[in-house]
């Protein structure tokens, strides 16, 4: 079983609806990271976070600790947000990366 | 700032070959992370240093693979001698401490 697993791995939504992906986690971390990587390859981060919630735009990042579960939220879905979404989590204080599969996002208009 | 740097952006090589991969990190962050992502395996961690110095490199694959960071604004990363198994696309990424990853754009290797 992988530390970190994504779901769903594909997810094919409408332009304006909400997302939700998931992210769990088998073991303790000091922190979990969101990345997006568009079909070009670039990737950029999104969030860090190690308590509770993050907004920035029309994402919401949030973690529960005690459940080992962490979602990223799209609101009002644009077809620029087809992208993959890479969870991905930071033990200790090593700053060592492990990462999910990946959930591939397509918004269609 | 211009980001972090990486070439060449792809590299076609025979197996055999030696191969060299750059990165120039920004300006000011400690950390140099260097990663491999393949379709079979995702992302990987393959190295990461912190001012020049490597820290852990558990994630290099083998003997083959080697990087090396001779100041705080270059680092590379070699293959000698390349295989097929070495294609992906490899990336790396700099950061502050407890800060955002930052990542190149990648080098897309392919070993024929």
């Amino acid at each position: 079983k992988n530390e970190v697993e994504q779901s769903p791995q594909n997810l094919t939504a409408q332009e304006g609806e909400f997302i939700t992906i998931n992210c769990s986690y088998s073991v303790g971390i000091s922190a979990l990271h969101w990345l997006q990587q568009h079909p070009g390859g670039g990737i950029v981060s999104l969030f860090m976070l190690s308590s509770g919630k993050k907004k920035h735009g029309r994402l919401i990042a949030t973690i529960n600790i005690q459940e080992k579960h962490s979602s990223l939220h799209i609101t009002a879905s644009h077809p620029r947000d087809s992208a993959v979404y890479i969870c991905a989590v930071e033990r200790g204080s090593n700053y060592k990366l492990t990462f999910g599969k990946g959930t591939l996002l397509t918004v269609n208009p | 700032d211009a980001g972090v740097i990486q070439s060449p952006r792809h590299e076609v090589t025979e197996m055999g070959q030696e191969v060299t991969l750059r990165c120039k990190p920004i300006s000011g962050h400690d950390y140099l992370f260097w990663y491999r992502q393949t379709m079979m395996r995702g992302l990987e961690l393959l190295i990461y240093f912190n001012n020049n110095v490597p820290i852990d490199d558990s994630g290099m694959p083998e003997d083959r693979f080697s990087a090396k960071m001779p100041n705080a604004s270059f680092s590379t990363l070699k293959i000698q001698p390349s295989e097929p198994r070495d294609s992906a696309v490899y990336f790396c990424a700099s950061s502050s401490p407890l800060g955002t990853q930052y990542f190149g754009p990648g080098t897309r290797l392919l070993v024929l």
